[in-house]
């Protein structure tokens, strides 16, 4: 069965400091990651992808993420957080053409 | 491109009526999927169609909800009778999927605002 975990339902981080957003996968096959941000009252929007190549993905607004397939994970990062990346985070896995979302992370980045 | 369109944004309707969502997506897109969106259960996926043709509807709670697209430029969703526990954000999304023997890299969704809908 597909599924995607994000152990952690909030984290808090000062500004300027780095975040990391969690990340775990199970899929059949070969894994296609991808990491959707959502601000209040808003639809989620895409930030990055990982289809195969290189293990460190850049995306929007700084972000980037790290895929390892060994610890099946696909962590989300950003060296310095910014107050307006506050913001619900969802980490999905498609397989075939569904798309398997996880439950969120919610991030606090406090000034 | 004006992106996923969704309509109405805020619906508010009295439980036992009818109600209708509606999704236009990007253009040149051949996937539509519809989610619901609640604090208690996150994100769901209802039902996606690829090329105008539902592929899954195990998503779908009840007989009550249904969801047609009658052409690559339109879907509804419709919850009829409509009840509390329906409330929730619903969400379509579209994108462009490619089998995997086309060798084509899978591509994101893209999310359409919303319809919140609140069912008295």
């Amino acid at each position: 069965a597909q599924s995607v975990a994000q152990p952690e339902d909030q984290v808090n981080v000062a500004e300027g400091n780095p975040l990391t957003v969690k990340c775990t996968y199970s899929v059949s096959g070969n894994p296609y990651l991808f990491w959707y941000v959502q601000y209040p009252n808003r639809g989620l929007q895409f930030l990055l992808k990982y289809i195969t190549g290189d293990n460190l993905v850049k995306g929007s607004y700084g972000f980037e993420a790290e895929f390892n397939k060994s610890q099946t994970s696909f962590h989300l990062k950003k060296p310095s957080a910014l107050v307006s990346d506050s913001a619900l985070y969802f980490c999905a896995v498609r397989n075939f053409n569904k798309f398997y979302f996880g439950s969120g992370t919610k991030l606090n980045v406090k000034p | 491109d004006a992106g996923v369109i969704q309509s109405p944004r805020h619906e508010v309707t009295e439980m036992g009526q009818e109600v209708t969502l509606r999704c236009k997506p990007i253009s040149g897109h051949n996937s539509l999927f519809w989610y619901r969106q609640t604090m208690m259960r996150g994100l769901e996926l209802l039902i996606y169609f690829n090329n105008n043709v539902p592929i899954d509807d195990s998503g779908m709670p009840e007989d009550r909800f249904s969801a047609k697209m009658p052409n690559a430029s339109f879907s509804t969703l419709k919850i009829q009778p409509s009840e509390p526990r329906d409330s929730a954000v619903y969400f379509c999304a579209s994108s462009f999927l490619a089998f995997e023997a086309s060798g084509r890299a899978p591509n994101e969704q893209f999310f359409g605002p919303g319809t919140r809908l609140t069912v008295l």
